[in-house]
């Protein structure tokens, strides 16, 4: 089956600093990854879409990378903020768009 | 507010009754999707219509569970004599199909669900 996998572990930085959350995925290379933005109690709200053939994608104070032979995304958040706290998703595009999610980290900025 | 919309926000039962959920997507979105996110994970998969076609179920939807779209509109999520475990979020997403940026699923804010 196809996996995604993410620190389940929450990240702690200073505001200021660069966050980077990492996801990493199992078997073949998915089409494209999604990044997704979760608050508690509210639905994911999408950030970017980074696709197999892609290195990089950015938008803003964001950044994703796609590394097929570590089979790796990396999300960044430079110069993070507070407002910035949040979970952070990853998943995997799949047949009939069907998204495959890992677990989540969870991002506490502090100020 | 043209985004999706799910009813009710939350919901608490008794075990063994049953429910229903209902989702309105995005207007001129053809595919809806339906996921159930518990506490700490992410969302997975439950069930996805084209328009009202339902094209594709996970392992995880049982029979009690089964999900409409009459019209290619909006769409019901009915869970049938619930039980403790069926106790999550259930998110509803919808996306246009036929677009560059098809993949973006947009979702609503979710039906949470707790049985007792």
């Amino acid at each position: 089956s196809q996996k995604i996998e993410q620190n389940s572990e929450a990240l702690n930085i200073q505001e200021g600093k660069t966050a980077t959350l990492t996801c990493n995925y199992t078997n073949y290379s998915p089409a494209y990854l999604q990044w997704y933005r979760q608050d508690p109690g509210r639905g994911p709200v999408f950030l970017l879409l980074i696709r197999e053939n892609e290195k990089e994608k950015r938008k803003e104070r964001l950044k994703v990378t796609f590394d097929t032979t570590l089979k790796q995304s990396l999300f960044h958040i430079t110069a993070s903020q507070p407002a910035d706290s949040a979970t952070y998703l990853c998943a995997r595009g799949g047949q009939s768009n069907m998204l495959t999610f890992g677990g989540g980290t969870r991002l506490m900025v502090k100020p | 507010d043209t985004g999706v919309s799910q009813n009710p926000r939350h919901k608490i039962t008794k075990r063994g009754q049953n429910v229903t959920f209902r989702c309105d997507p995005i207007s001129e979105h053809n595919r809806l999707y339906w996921y159930r996110q518990t506490l700490g994970q992410g969302p997975e998969f439950l069930t996805y219509f084209q328009n009202e076609a339902q094209l594709e179920k996970s392992r995880l939807l049982s029979d009690r569970f089964s999900a409409e779209r009459p019209k290619g509109s909006f769409s019901t999520l009915e869970i049938q004599r619930t039980e403790q475990g069926d106790s999550a979020m259930y998110l509803c997403a919808s996306s246009l199909r036929g677009t560059r940026s098809q993949e973006t699923q947009y979702f609503g804010p979710g039906t949470r669900l707790l049985v007792l």
